[in-house]
C-alpha cells in the first residue's frame, strides 16, 4: 500500500495548457505538501494545506491553484503553462506539529 | 529564517571507501527537527532519519551513522563501507517543531553522492 502517491507520474505538455497533479495520503495525516524540485535539483515548498486549509503559500504564481477537498487529497492544478514550470513536483503529508515528512513519487513536468 | 547548507555539491569515491556528508543549519528557534533524504536515481525521495534539537546522541544504523553537533549547527552523516547502490542525492533538511504547518522542510542544495566499483 503506497503511502503517499500522486499521479501522473510523468505529464509532458504544452506551453499554454491546464494540468492537474493529484495526489492521496493513506497516512491519516492532517498536513499536505506541495514541494518543487527545479533543475539543479533544489527542493522548495510551495503549498501547505492542514485539514484542508491553506496555511503555507510562498510566492508562487497565481497559475498554480492547490485544491483540498478533504484531509487525504491535495490536488495541483496549473494554467497556461510556462517553459519554466518544468520540474519534478512532489506531494508530502506529515502529522501536525511537526515530525515526518513522507513524500510521494514525484510527478515530471515537461513543458514544450 | 531557516537555512541548510551542504558544501559538497559532488563526491565521488571508490566502494568500499568510507565518506561522510556535510550539514550546517541556521535557525534561531531553539526546537527544531533536522532529517536525511536519499534521492536514488529513479528519483523518489526516501526519509533516512529525523532528529529532534534535544536529542545530540549520534545514531548508528547499519553501514549508516550521524553526527549531530549543536556547538557547531552541523548534522553529518557518515556511510561506512560505500556501494554502489549508495549512489544517489543526499538531501539535509530542518524544521520547526510545534509549528501549525506541520512539517514544512527547508532543504539543503543537496550531495550527489558517485560510488564506483
Amino acid at each position: 500500500d503506497t503511502a503517499v502517491s500522486q499521479t501522473p507520474k510523468y505529464l509532458v505538455t504544452q506551453m499554454g495548457n491546464d494540468k492537474s497533479i493529484k495526489c492521496e495520503q493513506n497516512l491519516g495525516h492532517d498536513t499536505m505538501y506541495w514541494y518543487k524540485q527545479d533543475s539543479k535539483k533544489f527542493l522548495k515548498i510551495m503549498f501547505s494545506y492542514n485539514n484542508k486549509e491553506l496555511i503555507i503559500n510562498e510566492t508562487v504564481p497565481n497559475r498554480f491553484s492547490p485544491k483540498s477537498p478533504d484531509k487525504a487529497h491535495l490536488n495541483l492544478h496549473i494554467n497556461s503553462l510556462e517553459l519554466g514550470d518544468s520540474a519534478v513536483y512532489f506531494c508530502a503529508s506529515s502529522p501536525s506539529g511537526g515530525g515526518y515528512a513522507f513524500f510521494g513519487q514525484g510527478t515530471r513536468l515537461t513543458v514544450v | 529564517a531557516q537555512k541548510v547548507t551542504q558544501a559538497q555539491t559532488e563526491i565521488s569515491v571508490v566502494e568500499k571507501e568510507d565518506v561522510t556528508l556535510d550539514c550546517v543549519y541556521e535557525t534561531r528557534d531553539t526546537t527544531y527537527y533536522l532529517f536525511w533524504y536519499k534521492q536514488p536515481p529513479s528519483g523518489e525521495l526516501v526519509f533516512l532519519i529525523r532528529r529532534n534539537s534535544f536529542d545530540e546522541q549520534n545514531e548508528i544504523s547499519g553501514r549508516y551513522s550521524w553526527n549531530f553537533q549543536k556547538s557547531t549547527s552541523s548534522f553529518n552523516f557518515t556511510i561506512t563501507a560505500s556501494q554502489v547502490v549508495d549512489s544517489a542525492v543526499y538531501f539535509c533538511a530542518l524544521s520547526l517543531e510545534g509549528e501549525t504547518s506541520g512539517s514544512r522542510l527547508t532543504f539543503g542544495e543537496g550531495t550527489q553522492l558517485t560510488v564506483n566499483p
